[in-house]
């Protein structure tokens, strides 16, 4: 089992261009979580995924972040257009139904300058 | 609002020393908390969770409702406990987890 996996690992932009990171959950997770880690602080929720259904979006800044999630099994996340204050590490989660252990993928690190 | 507060960002201690690392919590319900942990280049996993009430790599953390605390505990630090410790609180009626700022533990030979 490779666990929740996440592409890319790394990923450097200018600022104003746009962005996109993609998370495959452990197979059979019905909910899928996106977050974000700033520098010195802990992972932030930007949207919880329930299927294909995002039931909690409201710290997603929706001007310039989107998600969806095809079909309830690999998402993505896109920044369009970036910023230089979106730097940060964005992690995906997954876990059975909600009140179950959340597995974390790698990350991917966004460095915007 | 809730909130989870780790007031030290590093903790420095030697092999063999006891460490314990300090978590509060604002919620006013009834919370579930854990503890993730994230050693160098691998991902955030779970170490334990107040329900479970079990001792993981030699760590323990009691909830203390009357002072809203969950701090982990280890009699007798080793070396591979150096890692980032978080700790994170989920409210009972929906699954999303609030973390802390998290807690550097380096164990000194």
């Amino acid at each position: 089992e490779a666990g929740v996996v996440q592409s890319p690992r790394y990923k450097i932009i200018e600022k104003k261009q746009p962005v996109a990171f993609w998370c495959n959950p452990i197979s059979g997770h019905n909910t899928l979580y996106w977050y974000r880690q700033n520098l010195g602080q802990g992972p932030e929720l930007l949207i919880r995924y329930e299927n294909e259904e995002a039931v909690d979006d409201s710290q997603l800044p929706k001007d310039r972040f989107s998600a969806e999630r095809l079909k309830g099994v690999d998402s993505t996340l896109k920044i369009q257009p970036a910023e230089l204050g979106d730097s940060a590490v964005y992690l995906c989660a997954s876990s059975q139904p909600v009140n179950t252990e959340a597995f974390f993928g790698q990350g991917t690190r966004l460095t915007v300058v | 609002a809730q909130r989870v507060t780790q007031p030290e960002k590093l903790l420095s201690v030697f092999k063999g020393a006891p460490v314990e690392l300090k978590c509060n919590y604002s919620y006013s319900g009834s919370p579930e908390l854990f503890w993730y942990v994230q050693y160098s280049r691998q991902r955030l996993q779970l170490l334990l969770r107040h329900i479970s009430r079990e001792s993981i790599k030699g760590f323990t953390a009691d909830l203390n409702k009357g002072e809203t605390s969950f701090h982990l505990k280890k009699p007798f630090a080793q070396e591979e406990d150096s890692a980032m410790y978080y700790c994170a609180l989920r409210k009972t009626e929906q699954g999303n987890l609030i973390f802390g700022k998290g807690t550097k533990l380096s164990v000194k030979p």
